[in-house]
C-alpha cells in the first residue's frame, strides 16, 4: 500500500487561506469517507484535526475544514496564524491488506 | 485526563526483540480501537498495526510477521511485540486511540517511545 500523495510544502501569509491536497486511489480515499487530518509540531505527537472527511473533534478551531472529491481530499486552513506552522498528514482507510495509510506529509510555512 | 503513556523503547541490535507498552488512563483499551504508528527520523508517519474492540488485529505489510499488536485487558495496556528487528524499524513509536467517527480517527496520542536498531 503506497502512501497518499501530499504536496511537500505549502505557504501563506497570516490571515490568508491555504489548502492542502491528499490524493489517493479508488482503493482508499475514493471509496471511503474515512479521511483524517493530523497536525504535528516539531518533536510533538500528532493532533487530530479532522475525521471522516469533514468532522472536527471538540476543541479544534473551525478555521480547519475538510472536504473530498473523487480520489482527492483537502484540508483548508483559513485565517492562517503563526501557530499553524507545522507538518500536516492525511490518513485514509484502505481496502488493501494494510487497512490504514498516511499521506506523505505537508510542511506549512507561515510567511 | 484521558491519556496514553508509552514505554519500553531503547537501543537494540539487529535481529533482537523488544516489547513496547502503552498504558491507558481514564478509558478502557478494550472498548476502543487502538493503533501503533511510527515515525522514522526526519520522515513521515507510518501506520504499523491496529487492534479492534473485538480483538481482530491487522498490521502493515512492512512489519507483518515481525511486529505484533496485543492488549492486556486486566492491565488496561496495549503492547507491540517487536521481533527480528531491522535498522529500518528505527523510529519513534506512538500509541493512539481511535474513537472518533466511523473509521476511528486517532484522537488520543502518547508522547512516543524511541526504538533504535543498531549494532
Amino acid at each position: 500500500q503506497s502512501a497518499l500523495t501530499q504536496p511537500a510544502s505549502v505557504s501563506g501569509s497570516p490571515g490568508q487561506s491555504i489548502t492542502i491536497s491528499c490524493t489517493g486511489t479508488t482503493s482508499d480515499v475514493g471509496s471511503y469517507n474515512s479521511v483524517s487530518w493530523y497536525q504535528q509540531h516539531p518533536a510533538k505527537a500528532p493532533k487530530l484535526l479532522i475525521y471522516d472527511v469533514s468532522n472536527r473533534p471538540s476543541g479544534v478551531s473551525n478555521r480547519f475544514s475538510g472536504s473530498k472529491s473523487g480520489n482527492t481530499a483537502s484540508l483548508t486552513i483559513s485565517g492562517l496564524q503563526a501557530e499553524d506552522e507545522a507538518d500536516y498528514y492525511c490518513s485514509s482507510y484502505t481496502s488493501s491488506s494494510t487497512p490504514y495509510v498516511f499521506g506523505t506529509g505537508t510542511k506549512v510555512t507561515v510567511l | 485526563e484521558v491519556q496514553v503513556v508509552e514505554s519500553g523503547g531503547g537501543l537494540i541490535q539487529p535481529g533482537g526483540s523488544l516489547r513496547l507498552s502503552c498504558a491507558a488512563s481514564k478509558f478502557t483499551v478494550s472498548s476502543d480501537c487502538m493503533s501503533w504508528v511510527r515515525q522514522a527520523p526526519g520522515k513521515g508517519l507510518e501506520w504499523v498495526a491496529v487492534i479492534y474492540t473485538g480483538g481482530t488485529t491487522y498490521s502493515a505489510d512492512s512489519v507483518k510477521g515481525r511486529l505484533t499488536i496485543a492488549r492486556d485487558n486486566s492491565k488496561n495496556t496495549l503492547f507491540l511485540q517487536m521481533n527480528s528487528l531491522r535498522a529500518e524499524d528505527t523510529a519513534v513509536y506512538y500509541c493512539a486511540r481511535g474513537s472518533l467517527g466511523t473509521y476511528y480517527g486517532l484522537d488520543v496520542w502518547g508522547q512516543g517511545t524511541t526504538v533504535t536498531v543498531s549494532s
